[in-house]
């Protein structure tokens, strides 16, 4: 079955610099792949998706990309801030019949310094 | 903005107790899921409802597991008889049909249910 894969160290990283968070899957290439952000006690939000036939995507500071190949995602927040301070999830549609369910990697948590 | 909402954020319960816990998706948002978070552990489907039924299901969502949508507004998780177990974050989430096929789902902020 399909699994995910994040960095599971926290990633700290200085203010103003670029951070990148990894997450791999190990079957099947998905039609979407979603990333999250889930703040200590809180729901996920979503931020980002991008699809299989892309290979990145941007939105304002974050940046997604996608290669099938090596079957990974690499989500970038450039002039990171404090605020971005929390738990990144990479989620992606497991296809079942008619539905979709998200699975879930377990997250990587960023820490932003001042 | 539109949010989910979801209550209560906090229950408490002793294990064999029926718990039901509320959800009031996005207004215009057609598809509804449920979805756990055990503390530190991955997030975790549980079901998706649409047109007043299941579409699917995890093992998870067993017998002890119901879902209703018993008025327009509202979409509940019932779990019969709570063990251990079911300790955990509790997500209601909606979408519409673009964001049922995308993963884009909007979720509630939550309820954590504890087991004694």
């Amino acid at each position: 079955s399909q699994k995910i894969e994040q960095n599971s160290e926290a990633l700290n990283i200085q203010e103003g610099k670029t951070a990148t968070l990894t997450c791999n899957y190990t079957n099947y290439s998905p039609a979407y792949l979603q990333w999250y952000r889930q703040d200590p006690g809180r729901g996920p939000v979503f931020l980002l998706l991008i699809r299989e036939n892309e290979k990145e995507k941007r939105k304002e500071r974050l940046k997604v990309t996608f290669d099938t190949t090596l079957k990974q995602s690499l989500f970038h927040i450039t002039a990171s801030q404090p605020a971005d301070s929390a738990t990144y999830l990479c989620a992606l549609n497991d296809y079942a019949g008619n539905n979709r369910k998200l699975i879930w990697g377990l997250g990587t948590s960023l820490a932003v310094n001042p | 903005e539109p949010e989910v909402t979801q209550t209560p954020s906090h229950q408490v319960t002793q294990m064999g107790q029926e718990v039901i816990l509320r959800c009031v998706p996005i207004s215009n948002h057609l598809y509804f899921y449920w979805y756990r978070q055990i503390l530190g552990q991955k997030v975790e489907f549980l079901v998706s409802f649409y047109n007043n039924e299941i579409s699917e299901k995890s093992e998870i969502f067993d017998d002890q597991f119901s879902v209703e949508r018993p008025d327009g507004s509202n979409f509940t998780l019932k779990i019969r008889s709570t063990k251990l177990e079911d300790s955990a974050m509790y997500f209601c989430a909606s979408s519409d049909l673009t964001g049922q096929l995308t993963g884009e789902l909007f979720f509630g902020e939550g309820s954590r249910l504890t087991v004694l």
